[in-house]
């Protein structure tokens, strides 16, 4: 199964500034089938962004996706308070199982 | 707009069998892949697996000996079985709608394995 690792563990910003997740796979993820997704506590993740670069409906623009192959980003544009959270990136670009990263907490 | 509504056992011991259902509305069920994902207390997600309208599954190898998914197209609802839990199923269970994205989520069930 693909392995998806996540740097950096926990980056801590304040509002306004720029947040730069990473995720790595450990094979080629095909046809870029890489998404992002948001959790805060007590909720369930929210699909922020599909297939590599693709935001979900109603998803804020200062959100962003790039990569291919086995190197992946999500960008956050201008921290809002309500985007401190933890961030996980999950591949299906292969075969089942489905595998998601371990997640980048985003907090002040 | 479309709601997962899930239930089932919360609190089970050793060796016994975790019952969970989800109930769709709002949406077609035909046509989609509907999937079990878990959440351990203060970790990471992991894909426990999936079916379709038809039944056809696919379950996580780790998982497979003890896992059952199955659907109801009637109902609008799909229902996850895992037999011989263990304090490592702890966790919350979703389901969620799609096969390898997931739009829609239920509310989660927490469920707890404790003798």
């Amino acid at each position: 199964e693909v392995v998806l690792t996540q740097s950096p563990d926990t980056l801590s910003l304040s509002p306004g500034e720029r947040a730069t997740l990473s995720c790595r796979a450990s094979e080629s993820v095909r046809s870029s089938f890489l998404n992002w997704y948001q959790q805060k506590p007590g909720q369930a993740p929210r699909l922020l962004i599909y297939d590599s670069s693709n935001r979900a409906t109603d998803v804020p623009d200062r959100f962003s996706g790039s990569g291919s192959g086995t190197d992946f980003t999500l960008t956050i544009n201008r921290l809002e308070p309500e985007d401190f959270a933890v961030y996980y990136c999950q591949q299906y670009g292969s075969s089942p199982p489905f595998t998601f990263g371990p997640g980048t907490k985003v907090d002040i | 707009q479309v709601q997962l509504q899930q239930w089932g056992t919360g609190l089970l011991k050793p060796s016994e069998t975790l019952s969970l259902t989800c109930a769709v509305s709002g949406g077609s069920f035909r046509g989609y892949y509907w999937t079990w994902i878990r959440q351990p207390p203060g970790g990471g997600l992991e894909w426990i697996g999936e079916v379709n309208h038809s039944g056809t599954t696919n379950y996580n190898p780790s998982l497979k000996s003890r896992i059952t998914i199955s659907s109801d197209t009637y109902e609008k609802q799909i229902s996850l079985r895992l037999a011989s839990v263990t304090a490592a199923d702890s966790a919350i269970y979703y389901c969620a709608r799609g096969r390898g994205k997931f739009f829609f989520w239920g509310q989660g069930t927490l469920v707890t394995v404790s003798a």
